[in-house]
């Protein structure tokens, strides 16, 4: 199974603040990695699929990048309504389709 | 617009099964597939499996084999997800999650609003 880890585990940050969450897959996969968020009580929402590409409604101070084994979510300017937790997920090799642990954003 | 909407809460003792449902609406049920995913406490997301709604075809996560079934109704636009001889580390949110496929990527989107399965003694 491909391995997914996510750095850090928990970030705080103030609102305003510019926001980077690393994911590493254990071995390449290509372009095969989406973001999540997720907020207690809520559906998982999707931001990101194919590394890069933006899900139609989400705010455009979402980007994500990267390909081959390291990727990074990127929020430009963090707003109240960002602090959640935030998955990646990859479908490279499957199944299993394997997620990363999670990164907690915290307010400061 | 498209909505996908769970069972309510379960409470199980061990050694028994669950069976939860996922009522789509908003889009043709068979042009996606839809997958199982868990949440459970202190742990990440986990992917349990895959269903062809249509062709009633599952593909299972190892780690689920034997206990997992998925199985689809089109006439009602409702797909299942039943667990057997739980266990306390079965304790989790259970989503159903509308599949995209595009190559090689999978992605889910939407999400059902979850079902909470509590297995305790």
């Amino acid at each position: 199974d491909i391995q997914m880890t996510q750095s850090p585990s928990s970030v705080s940050a103030s609102v305003g603040d510019r926001v980077t969450i690393t994911c590493r897959a254990s071995q390449t996969i290509t372009t095969y990695l989406n973001w999540y968020q997720h907020k207690p009580g809520k559906a998982p929402k999707l931001l990101i699929y194919g590394a890069s590409s933006l899900q139609s409604g989400v705010p455009s101070r979402f980007s994500g990048s990267g390909s081959g084994t390291d990727f990074t979510l990127t929020i430009s300017s963090l707003q109240p309504e960002d602090f959640a937790t935030y998955y990646c997920q990859q479908s490279y090799s499957t199944p299993p389709i394997t997620f990363g642990q999670g990164t907690r954003l915290e307010i400061k | 617009q498209v909505q996908l909407v769970q069972s309510g809460a379960e409470v199980k003792k061990p050694g028994a099964s669950v069976k939860i449902s996922c009522k789509a609406s908003g889009y043709t049920f068979t042009n996606n597939y839809m997958h199982w995913v868990r949440l459970a406490p202190g742990q990440g997301l986990e992917w349990m499996g895959i269903i062809n709604p249509g062709a009633q075809m599952t593909v299972y996560a190892q780690k689920f084999q034997g206990r997992v079934t998925l199985t689809s109704h089109p006439s009602t636009s409702t797909v299942y997800m039943e667990l057997t001889s739980l266990r306390s580390e079965d304790t989790a949110i259970y989503y159903c999650a509308r599949g995209w496929a595009s190559g090689g990527l999978n992605y889910f989107d939407p999400w059902g609003q979850g079902t909470p399965v509590t297995v305790s003694s």
